[in-house]
């Protein structure tokens, strides 16, 4: 009963590649979000996504790309990996409007580039 | 813009020692405020909130209370344990410009309880 999951948790891959990071919420939540946290620990949001709408697109390269199939989803996909790209990928979620707009965080995706 | 500022450590402390890390903020509205916890390889847990001004805050004997007037959060805990060693994020949800936003994360405190 994971309330936000993320596949997969570790993610090796080759500078150049393309890779996707999936996140899905079984909170009934209307928006969602990816976090980058750098080796510093320093978390900074990068999209959220309401009613399969970009609300915030912050100053990330446009190789990365979030994409929504539906409410419950939105996954992050990462075109010519580079060095820097190296992270922990953070979804979360929440439910805007109402009187709790707590943003619930999955576990996290480790990504090393080589 | 908005901005969390906390100090940043590490905190050492022996164990049943009382804790207090600092958190600050700007924001331009509103603001609802977070502590999150971090522990070693895993995710971001709510640890506690507060949504308007003087609410306080609760949960697993660490509190915070809003203040306005000193724009502040700070986290206490009167008796820590080893198993309370962790990264701590304070963060604010500033929701003035009417639609879903991202949190605005303070830097981390990391917190090592001793033995």
């Amino acid at each position: 009963d994971t309330a936000v999951s993320q596949t997969p948790k570790y993610l090796v891959t080759q500078m150049g590649n393309d890779k996707s990071i999936k996140c899905e919420q079984n909170l009934g939540h209307d928006t969602m979000y990816w976090y980058k946290q750098d080796s510093k620990k320093f978390l900074k949001i990068m999209f959220s996504y309401n009613n399969k709408e970009l609300i915030i697109n912050e100053t990330v390269p446009n190789r990365f790309s979030p994409k929504s199939p539906d409410k419950a989803h939105l996954n992050l996909h990462i075109n010519s990996l580079e060095l820097g790209d190296s992270a922990v990928y953070f979804c979360a979620s929440s439910l805007t409007g109402g009187h709790d707009e707590t943003q619930y965080f999955g576990p996290g995706t480790r990504l090393l580039v080589l | 813009g908005n901005s969390v500022t906390q100090m940043e450590g590490p905190v050492t402390l022996s164990e049943e020692a009382f804790l207090t890390i600092n958190c600050t903020y700007t924001a331009t509205g509103y603001p609802s405020l977070f502590w999150y916890v971090q522990y070693p390889g895993e995710g971001l847990q709510l640890l506690l909130k507060a949504t308007k001004a003087d609410d306080k805050g609760s949960n697993k004997g660490f509190e915070a209370t809003y203040r306005k007037e000193t724009t502040s959060f700070h986290l206490e805990k009167g008796s820590v344990q080893v198993s309370d060693s962790a990264v701590y994020f304070c963060a604010l949800s500033d929701l003035s410009g009417g639609g879903a936003d991202g949190l605005t994360f303070g830097k981390g405190t990391h917190l090592i309880i001793q033995p």
